[in-house]
């Protein structure tokens, strides 16, 4: 049984540039939670989505954009980035709708500089 | 409303020791307190969790304790092993929220062996 994988592993951007990250959620979750860690810190949510909609965001500037496609797997967009984008981002997959429990993948380094 | 405060920012212990980490939430409306537990380089990997309906949960040498009255919950490691060296970080949610997780800011286990 595959776990949450994400693509890539790690990633340099400049200012300014877009990013797009992707992520696989484990078999049979339908629901897919986006995170960021900054060093030293705990991970702070994005968004989640859920049947290709986006059903919660937290406190992020809408440079911050997902996607969710038919076979459940997503990807979180950045835009114009800035420095203080650079981070872990990680992946959490979740089964149903409602479901408690959530399974991290092992996050893309995201370094902008 | 939303904070979860954790507590010590780091932790030594010696091997075959208890390590205790403890946890403070502010929203009553939570309802699902997991742990996570992240080596460098990695995504978090849930623990253990608890719902506020019980006191105690007890998985191997994990042990949560849950104080609803108090609002807080703790980590019990028993026979704490060098291999439990990590980065642990609590969390809260709830459902109407779409189970986004609250983490609190990590603490760092040294187990000395």
């Amino acid at each position: 049984d595959a776990g949450v994988t994400q693509s890539p592993t790690h990633l340099i951007k400049t200012r300014g540039q877009q990013v797009t990250l992707r992520c696989s959620p484990k078999s049979g979750h339908d629901t897919v939670s986006w995170y960021q860690q900054a060093l030293g810190q705990g991970p702070q949510f994005i968004f989640q989505y859920y049947e290709e909609e986006e059903r919660q965001r937290g406190n992020f500037p809408d440079r911050f954009s997902g996607h969710q496609f038919p076979n459940y797997s997503s990807e979180l967009n950045v835009n114009a980035l800035l420095l203080g984008d650079s981070a872990l981002y990680l992946c959490a997959s979740i089964r149903g709708g409602s479901s408690y429990e959530q399974y991290f993948g092992p996050g893309t380094r995201l370094t902008v500089t | 409303q939303q904070q979860v405060k954790q507590s010590p920012q780091s932790l030594i212990v010696q091997k075959g020791g208890i390590s205790i980490i403890n946890c403070a939430y502010e929203n009553t409306a939570f309802d699902y307190f997991p742990w996570y537990q992240q080596f460098p380089g990695k995504g978090p990997a849930l623990l253990i969790a608890i719902r506020p309906d019980v006191s105690e949960k007890k998985e191997g040498r994990f042990t949560i304790s849950f104080n609803k009255s108090a609002k807080q919950f703790s980590l019990h490691i028993m026979d704490s092993q060098p291999g439990d060296s990590a980065t642990y970080f609590c969390a809260a949610s709830k459902e109407e929220y779409g189970n986004k997780l609250v983490f609190g800011a990590g603490t760092i286990l040294r187990v000395k062996s």
